[in-house]
């Protein structure tokens, strides 16, 4: 069985301070991970891919696979990165079905 | 493209109400999912679909049916309302080749159910 794990319901940080969300999963095999990201009454949107190993908006993330983490980062927090983050875990290949996680609601106050 | 269009945006209905909510896509897309958000609970899969006439549950599928007669459509129907099911349901669909990180996200239906 696949779960991911954020353990945190709620984050809130100044801006410019930095922020993480934390996401840990499980899987027996090896997982696809990813963060996806809704604003304010929209759809969920993809945010990034561990196999991109790109950074999106400033927020990068890392899979760490010894400790099944793929914990999502920024430097400096924005106003605008106020929004709800999903963790979210696929078993790769032509397994197309998502496990997200129950999302981290994060406020960047000003 | 429309991309991933749902309707209706918001609905109420009474227990025990039946009611469809309609998912389309026109991006000839095979892979088509319902997941429904609830606070507290993330998003959980109802039902998805690899392809025309080809349907599967997700994790939380009791009280819920859906078919697949065109690949654009998949339909989501509440045979029978219950206060449990009050959510928001988003459709999602993916390419045939594509990747699940390529999930295209309808924009929500928010339903009450009294």
């Amino acid at each position: 069985a696949q779960r991911v794990t954020q353990p945190e319901k709620l984050l809130s940080v100044f801006k410019g301070a930095p922020v993480e969300l934390k996401c840990n999963y499980s899987y027996s095999g090896s997982p696809e991970l990813f963060w996806y990201v809704q604003y304010s009454r929209q759809r969920l949107q993809l945010l990034l891919r561990h196999i991109s190993r790109e950074s999106i908006k400033g927020f990068t993330a890392d899979l760490n696979k010894g400790e099944t983490s793929f914990h999502l980062k920024k430097p400096f927090a924005q106003e605008e990165d106020s929004a709800m983050y999903y963790c979210a875990l696929s078993g790769g290949g032509s397994n197309y079905k998502l496990t997200f996680g129950k999302g981290t609601l994060l406020t960047v106050n000003p | 493209n429309a991309g991933v269009t749902q309707t209706p945006k918001f609905q109420v209905l009474k227990t025990g109400q039946s009611m469809t909510l309609q998912c389309a896509q026109d991006m000839n897309h095979e892979y088509m999912s319902w997941y429904r958000q609830d606070p507290g609970m993330g998003l959980r899969l109802i039902h998805y679909s690899v392809g025309a006439g080809i349907t599967d549950q997700g994790e939380v599928p009791n009280g819920y049916n859906v078919s697949r007669s065109t690949t654009e459509d998949f339909p989501l129907r509440l045979l029978s309302a219950a206060p449990s099911q009050t959510s928001v349901y988003f459709c999602a669909s993916i390419p045939g080749q594509g990747r699940p990180d390529t999930q295209y996200f309808g924009p929500g239906t928010r339903l009450t159910v009294l």
